[in-house]
């Protein structure tokens, strides 16, 4: 099984900053990795597909990057709107699919 | 537009089975394999297994082998997902996810609203 390992898995931050977050797997993955926001309560919404493809509708203020094992979601003027929890996921392989361990951004 | 809609919350002892719906629209329902996703209270998110609504076929993962079983029913465009010999540790909530673009393996671009499932006695 492909491991994915996200970290921080708390941070704190205030409005405007960039903040950035990590998702590393446990062998290449190639590009194939979405990362998704979560509210308390509601379903994943996906903001990022295929390494830095950003989601239609989703605020260009969310990047992504990365390739093989090393990949990273940024956020470059944090929103109040994006206080929230962020998981990456491979889909290299779907047997089985696997996720990280998720990331709070929190108000600072 | 597309849409996933599950099953109400469901309140199960330990050892009982839970049957959960999810409900699609908006697409053709067999181009489409499906996902269910859980989620335990405040933790994250685990991969259950897929479905291949056009023939039925499914891969379950490894942990919910023997436990869980993926059908569906192509006339009212719905997948199931029923897990048996519940204990505390499946209370979670239950998402169907479609991946994108008829892939078996892909991100996905559309959840369910999710269904709360308490094991509890």
């Amino acid at each position: 099984d492909i491991q994915m390992t996200q970290s921080p898995s708390i941070l704190s931050a205030s409005v405007g900053d960039r903040v950035t977050i990590t998702c590393r797997a446990s062998q290449s993955i190639s590009r194939w990795l979405a990362w998704y926001q979560q509210k308390p309560g509601k379903a994943p919404k996906v903001l990022i597909y295929k390494a830095s493809s950003l989601e239609s509708g989703v605020p260009s203020r969310f990047s992504g990057s990365g390739s093989g094992t090393e990949f990273t979601l940024t956020i470059s003027s944090l929103q109040p709107d994006d206080f929230a929890t962020y998981y990456c996921q491979q889909y290299s392989s779907y047997s089985p699919l696997t996720f990280g361990g998720g990331t709070k951004v929190e108000i600072k | 537009q597309v849409q996933l809609v599950q099953s109400g919350a469901e309140v199960k002892k330990p050892g009982a089975s839970v049957k959960v719906s999810c409900k699609a629209s908006g697409y053709t329902f067999t181009s489409y394999y499906m996902y269910w996703v859980r989620q335990a209270p405040g933790q994250g998110l685990e991969w259950m297994g897929i479905i291949n609504p056009s023939g039925g076929s499914t891969t379950y993962a490894q942990k919910f082998q023997g436990r869980v079983t993926m059908t569906r029913d192509t006339s009212t465009s719905t997948v199931y997902m029923e897990l048996s010999s519940l204990r505390s540790e499946d209370t979670a909530v239950y998402y169907c996810a479609r991946p994108y673009g008829g892939n078996s393996a892909g991100y996905c671009d559309c959840w369910g609203q999710g269904t709360l499932v308490t094991v509890s006695s």
